[in-house]
Formats: C-alpha cells, sequence, structure tokens
C-alpha cells in the first residue's frame, strides 16, 4: 500500500466550478500535509500546508485534514483554466530531523474548461 | 525572487559521463536538504536526504555510489550522477529546510532535466 494516494484522476471541471481533490495516508507518523501544484516539466509550487485537524482557508483554496479518518483534502473555489495542473498531495513527519522529508501522493490531473 | 537556485535546468550527455547538479539556498542557511527525482508522468520520490557536514542519508533502493551526495557549506548541496545511462533520465529536484522551521518553510529549486544518451 502507498502511504499517500490520492485519485490520479483526470479530473475535469468547468470554469468557476469547485473542484475537490482528495488524498489519503497510511501513516500515522504524518502530521503536516502539502498541497503543491505542478505544470509540466516546471518543479512544484506549494499552494497550502495544514497540520491541524479542520479547515484552512486561503483565498480560493480550502484545505482540509482529518488525522482519524488519515485524509487530506483541498477544494479550488471559482476554477479557471489556470488552475489546470497537476496536484500532489504530501505528508512529512511533524517535527524532528524527519521534518522536510515529503511522502507524495502520485498527483492528481486537474483540467478546468472553458 | 527564488529562494532556492538549482543548475543546470536541462543537461543532455552521454552515457557513461557524470553530471553535477547543484542547489543553493540563497537568503538562508539550509543544513538539511533533499533530492528528489520525478520519472515521466509519476510523483516525486525521495531519494536522499542531504546535511551539513555529515554523509547523505539514502532511501531504500537508491545507489549511493552512483549518486553522490556532498553538502559542504550551508547553502549548497550537490548531486552527482555518475556514469550516467539512460535510466537515469529524469527530472531531479532539491528542495530545503530552512532553519528551525514554521512549517511551511520548505522551500523548492526549480528542478534540473537530465536527458542521457
Amino acid at each position: 500500500q502507498k502511504e499517500v494516494e490520492q485519485n490520479s484522476g483526470p479530473l475535469s471541471v468547468p470554469e468557476g466550478a469547485i473542484a475537490s481533490l482528495n488524498c489519503t495516508y497510511s501513516d500515522r507518523g504524518s502530521q503536516s500535509f502539502f498541497w503543491y501544484r505542478q505544470y509540466s516539466g516546471k518543479s512544484p509550487e506549494l499552494i497550502m500546508f495544514i497540520y491541524s485537524n479542520g479547515d484552512k482557508e486561503d483565498g480560493r483554496f480550502t484545505a482540509q485534514l482529518n488525522k482519524a479518518s488519515q485524509y487530506v483534502s483541498l477544494l479550488i473555489r471559482d476554477s479557471q483554466p489556470s488552475d489546470s495542473a497537476t496536484y500532489l498531495c504530501a505528508g512529512t513527519n511533524a517535527g524532528g530531523t524527519s521534518y522536510g522529508k515529503l511522502t507524495f501522493g502520485q498527483g492528481t490531473i486537474l483540467t478546468v474548461h472553458p | 525572487g527564488a529562494v532556492v537556485s538549482q543548475h543546470p535546468s536541462r543537461v543532455i550527455c552521454k552515457s557513461g559521463t557524470s553530471v553535477k547538479i547543484e542547489c543553493r539556498s540563497l537568503d538562508f542557511q539550509a543544513t538539511t536538504m533533499f533530492w528528489y527525482r520525478q520519472f515521466p508522468k509519476q510523483s516525486l520520490m525521495l531519494m536522499a536526504t542531504s546535511n551539513e557536514g555529515s554523509k547523505a542519508t539514502y532511501e531504500q533502493g537508491v545507489e549511493k555510489d552512483k549518486f553522490l551526495i556532498n553538502h559542504a557549506s550551508l547553502t549548497l548541496s550537490t548531486l552527482t550522477v555518475t556514469s550516467a545511462h539512460p535510466e537515469d533520465s529524469s527530472f531531479y529536484i532539491c528542495s530545503a529546510r530552512a532553519p528551525k522551521g514554521r512549517f511551511e518553510k520548505l522551500f523548492f529549486g526549480s528542478g534540473t532535466q537530465l536527458s542521457v544518451l
């Protein structure tokens, strides 16, 4: 079983809709989670990070973490064609020397069509 | 601007040659850097953890003699792919951990696309 799993998609939503991306993890030692956006041939860019149960909002993006269910999600409101990319979920231990050692999911390809 | 600089961005080499990739933290000291590899249409896989002044820690299945990591200063880590072969062709990405980090302080380099002919 992969440590971090995502729906590989592709996920296609119309412009202006809400895109919902999901991620589950198996390692309970993972405490901090990150959502990255990656365009083809480019390095990942951080969208959100979350380490507390509940919701965290930043502009059009909302990350949700449920540690009991080992579930992380990312909602993108008012989706734009420029949001079309691969979204990577990653987890890491909370602190110490392991912090920053990311385990990535396989990524979800999102397409926002006009 | 970029806080982690990675060079070169793209390299094409012949089979059997060695390639060095640099990862520099520009405005902070990074005692720990990470090296990832990404094959086409796949996710990032951690190769090794680079620790300043000590030996790198490699993930299972990564050949330490093939992927040499040197973290000789607090701002520079290098990955050398020795005797590169076509199967080493991949996108290599480094990340740096800012000291005493708030949780978000992980910064990625821009990546290096390696093509081995």
